[in-house]
């Protein structure tokens, strides 16, 4: 185990909803990233947080959003859902290089 | 931004053989090399890593080895076991964002 876990575990919105996920990191980890991971497909950088500011966005629309707090767990913010937004959604805490994966939160858009 | 190419997409070997898989990068300031082993339905593991300024690395049956003047980066597994069938990851980036190659579907029969 990584000590990043993710919660929920799955999740089921319809289009046009709003969806908070959680990452809480790994103990000592003060940068957290988000990917999303489309089935059959690698993980695509959405952003990353470190010490509570946005460090890095990939190609995402700004409907994804996100926070960090002081204790370094974060919040996946994704609004006006999409068919599309339909993924495994993980987060991966960092240190020293590394960069450890939670187990994922699987969102279905229906 | 980053692309990392990923060949071959499928690889099937028989226990005991050798599997290679080979990721080619394009921005030459990325600096990390991570490799990830992900089983269905589960998250992705770090199996090894590397960084720019070493050529190669090994850890018992995995090595990875880097070519920063050609930018490609190669897994090697030797002896494979039936439980090494799953897909594998290459990524490459810096301050830990990583652009995750499209992975390798490995099977090793025995």
């Amino acid at each position: 185990e990584t000590g990043v876990t993710q919660s929920p575990t799955h999740l089921i919105k319809t289009r046009g909803q709003q969806v908070t996920l959680r990452c809480s990191s790994q103990s000592g980890h003060n940068t957290v990233s988000w990917y999303q991971q489309a089935l059959g497909q690698g993980p695509q950088f959405i952003f990353q947080y470190y010490r509570e500011e946005e460090n890095g966005r990939g190609n995402f629309p700004p409907r994804f959003s996100g926070l960090q707090f002081p204790n370094y767990s974060s919040e996946l913010n994704v609004n006006a859902l999409e068919l599309d937004d339909s993924a495994l959604y993980l987060c991966a805490s960092s240190s020293r290089g590394e960069a450890f994966f939670g187990q994922g939160t699987r969102l279905t858009v229906v | 931004g980053e692309n990392v190419e990923q060949h071959p997409s499928t690889l099937s070997v028989q226990e005991g053989d050798s599997a290679v898989i080979k990721c080619t990068y394009s921005d030459s300031a990325s600096n990390y090399f991570p490799w990830y082993k992900q089983e269905l339905g589960k998250r992705p593991q770090l199996i090894i890593d590397i960084r720019s300024n070493v050529g190669e690395k090994k850890d018992q049956r995995i090595a990875v080895t880097l070519n920063k003047t050609a930018k490609h980066f190669s897994l090697h597994i030797t002896e494979t076991q039936p439980e090494d069938s799953a897909v594998y990851f290459c990524a490459a980036g810096s301050n830990y964002k990583l652009t995750f190659g499209k992975g390798t579907l490995l099977t090793v029969n025995p």
